[in-house]
């Protein structure tokens, strides 16, 4: 079965560092994969994804993912993190079949320290 | 914004009763997804639908039901509401299936 896991439930990051939230999945065949933020009361809102090509993704608000298909990771990036980057990131992979339903990890709280 | 709208925003009710949530797509978009966001279990799938016909149905509980209707608009109907019903509910479109989903901003329901 296709699952997606975020092994950590918080990340502190000082405004201006580098960020990095973690995401790995298990999935047959290859993977759709997927970032989407939550800030409070909001909806998710689409990062990026990776479908296939290069290695390194370029989404919105100046986050990027890198995939790596023998680690099974797909962790997001951003070289400066800004306090109004804090929120909740879902980490997500796109079933296979016939369902196209989307399988989403825990989240990850991100909290940007000015 | 996403485009995606959903109502009502928020919803408080009593055990026991039935709900109806509502959700318009992006302009365009054919297929719409249900999602079920507690505290307990994340996010998980309910249900799919494509131009009007199910798709595909995930965790959805028997007592929950749904439809998209010719304008492609869709709603999703909670009924003998529990406790554990409390939740939000989202709402994601795509043009087509298996293209990324694009969210509503939910329905936050509280069952008391």
């Amino acid at each position: 079965a296709q699952s997606v896991a975020q092994p950590e439930d918080q990340v502190n990051v000082a405004e201006g560092n580098p960020l990095t939230v973690k995401c790995t999945y298990s999935v047959s065949g290859n993977p759709y994969l997927f970032w989407y933020v939550q800030y409070p009361n909001r909806g998710l809102q689409f990062l990026l994804k990776y479908i296939t090509g290069d290695n390194l993704v370029k989404g919105s608000y100046g986050f990027e993912a890198e995939f790596n298909k023998s680690q099974t990771s797909f962790h997001l990036k951003k070289p400066s993190a800004l306090v109004s980057d804090s929120a909740l990131y879902f980490c997500a992979v796109r079933d296979i079949g016939g369902t196209y339903k989307y399988i989403f990890g825990t989240g990850t709280r991100l909290k940007v320290l000015a | 914004d996403s485009g995606v709208t959903q109502t009502p925003k928020h919803l408080i009710t009593a055990t026991g009763q039935r709900v109806t949530l509502r959700c318009s797509p992006r302009s365009g978009d054919l297929s719409v997804y249900w999602y079920q966001q507690s505290l307990d279990q994340g996010l998980q799938f309910l249900i799919q639908y494509y131009n009007g016909e199910e798709r595909a149905k995930g965790n959805i509980l028997e007592r929950f039901s749904a439809q998209q209707f010719p304008d492609l608009h869709s709603e999703l109907n909670l009924s003998s509401l529990e406790l554990g019903d409390s939740a939000l509910y989202f709402c994601a479109s795509s043009p087509s299936v298996g293209e990324t989903q694009y969210f509503g901003p939910g329905t936050r329901l509280l069952v008391l």
